[in-house]
């Protein structure tokens, strides 16, 4: 099994929908990341986590939420999707402050 | 400006050869700095991190880093059809988060 898992891996929904992406870690990483990737745009970071009272705003993070339920989930909600929210995002997870980050399968989300 | 810039190709290197790719980034506390590769598709993987000035090597490949030219590349020696991915420099600064560039494109040409 991946350390880092998201789910759905894949998902189209139509505009206006609530939609929750998941990500769940057993690697006991305290820091876990929410990114959106677009062709051509390399990864950006949407909310960040270091624990489960501290949670941050990324570079993107309008029209996004987040939980963190627990030290090893960490979900990213879109309240209303919109058609530009179309792309793949990652989750992702590192140990300590300037470590490397290891990032789940992705989750292609499409919205129609 | 960008806090991660790369080229963001395509970038052609015939097989055998050496691949250069660069990375410049803004924030002067940096502290760590990442290679990932990345298949179409597919989740970025780890292939070299570097946290001091100077040259790294694992395998066929070599991170250099520069702090005072805020500048980080990757070498990849002996180029292979299977190296044909995107390349993401990431770095994580003062904030402790991980920004990437843009990735860079790079295909071997058999």
């Amino acid at each position: 099994d991946a350390d880092v898992t998201q789910t759905p891996r894949n998902r189209i929904t139509k505009t206006g929908k609530r939609i929750m992406l998941e990500c769940s870690q057993t690697k006991g990483h305290d820091r876990m990341y929410w990114y959106r990737q677009d062709p051509g745009l390399g990864l950006r970071l949407i909310y960040y986590s270091f624990d489960v009272k501290d949670i941050n705003k990324g570079e993107i993070s309008d029209g996004y939420s987040v939980s963190r339920q627990a030290q090893a989930k960490f979900s990213l909600s879109l309240e209303s999707a919109i058609p530009n929210q179309t792309a793949l995002y990652f989750c992702a997870t590192s140990e300590r402050p300037y470590t490397e980050a290891f990032f789940g399968q992705g989750t292609r989300l499409t919205v129609v | 400006q960008k806090e991660v810039e790369q080229n963001s190709g395509p970038l052609s290197v015939p097989e055998g050869a050496i691949a250069s790719l660069n990375c410049t980034y803004s924030d002067r506390v940096s502290q760590s700095f990442f290679w990932y590769r990345q298949y179409s598709g597919k989740s970025p993987e780890l292939i070299m991190s570097i946290y001091s000035n100077g040259d790294k090597e694992d395998g066929r490949f070599t991170a250099q880093l520069n702090k005072a030219s805020q500048y980080v590349s990757l070498l990849i020696r002996d180029s292979q059809p299977s190296d044909s991915a995107t390349y993401l420099c990431a770095v994580k600064g003062g904030a402790q988060k991980l920004v990437f560039g843009q990735g860079t494109r790079l295909t071997i040409n058999p």
